[in-house]
């Protein structure tokens, strides 16, 4: 069946490094979707990627969709306390498969 | 946020016993869902509902029955809970299904199976 594999599981950061999350999935996708879960919290929507090899950013997250729609990547340049939590990529054909998610930890 | 309320918030109950989740929507969106969390799984879809007494089943469905009856209610029933459904469910909704909508998450109701 569809899967979408994401790594790593877990980051420890130093508050400034910066900080990167794959998404590969086994097909290719329609489009790919990320959502940030802060801790005790709830899946909260950030973007979504439709176009092959298109890139977005949001301040200091940068997310990219691969040319083949397999694959994407979250990146947040100068992590700071607030980027703690853990971030799920969901890749869509028809429906939602969400990746296993990335726990962000910030060291101060 | 979007207009998403689950019900109870927080449960403990004894193996064998039935439990009955409740999402609740103001918003008036087609698809709902039924996910589980757990550590290392990250986010698995249960069922999910498409329309007014419409659903289907998703990758964890075993154990777990769904009903639908109004736009803005989905019920999630084990009808006999075991230790292994212990877990956060969360239900989710969106208007435009598995295209171009978003998710929209409910707070989670995080249930204990003794």
């Amino acid at each position: 069946g569809q899967q979408v594999m994401q790594i790593p599981q877990y980051q420890h950061v130093q508050e400034g490094e910066d900080f990167t999350t794959y998404c590969n999935s086994s097909t290719t996708l329609s489009n790919i979707q990320w959502y940030k879960q802060r801790p005790g919290g709830h899946p909260v929507f950030l973007i979504q990627l439709v176009k092959s090899g298109e890139v977005k950013k949001q301040k200091r997250l940068t997310f990219q969709f691969g040319e083949a729609k397999k694959n994407s990547s979250l990146h947040i340049t100068a992590t700071q306390t607030t980027d703690v939590g853990t971030y799920f990529c969901a890749g869509i054909l028809n429906q939602f498969y969400f990746g296993t998610g990335t726990s962000l930890t910030v060291i101060p | 946020d979007a207009g998403i309320t689950q019900s109870p918030r927080h449960k403990v109950t004894e193996t064998g016993t039935p439990v009955t989740l409740r999402c609740h929507q103001t918003e008036n969106h087609r698809y709902m869902y039924w996910y589980r969390q757990d550590p290392g799984h990250g986010l698995r879809l249960i069922h999910y509902s498409y329309g007014v007494k419409d659903t289907d089943k998703g990758e964890v469905s075993d154990g777990y029955s769904v009903s639908r009856s109004k736009t803005e209610d989905f019920l999630l029933t084990l009808e006999s809970a075991t230790s292994s459904q212990t877990s956060v469910y969360f239900c989710a909704i969106s208007e435009l299904g598995g295209n171009t909508g978003e998710l929209f998450f409910g707070e989670g109701s995080r249930l204990t199976v003794l």
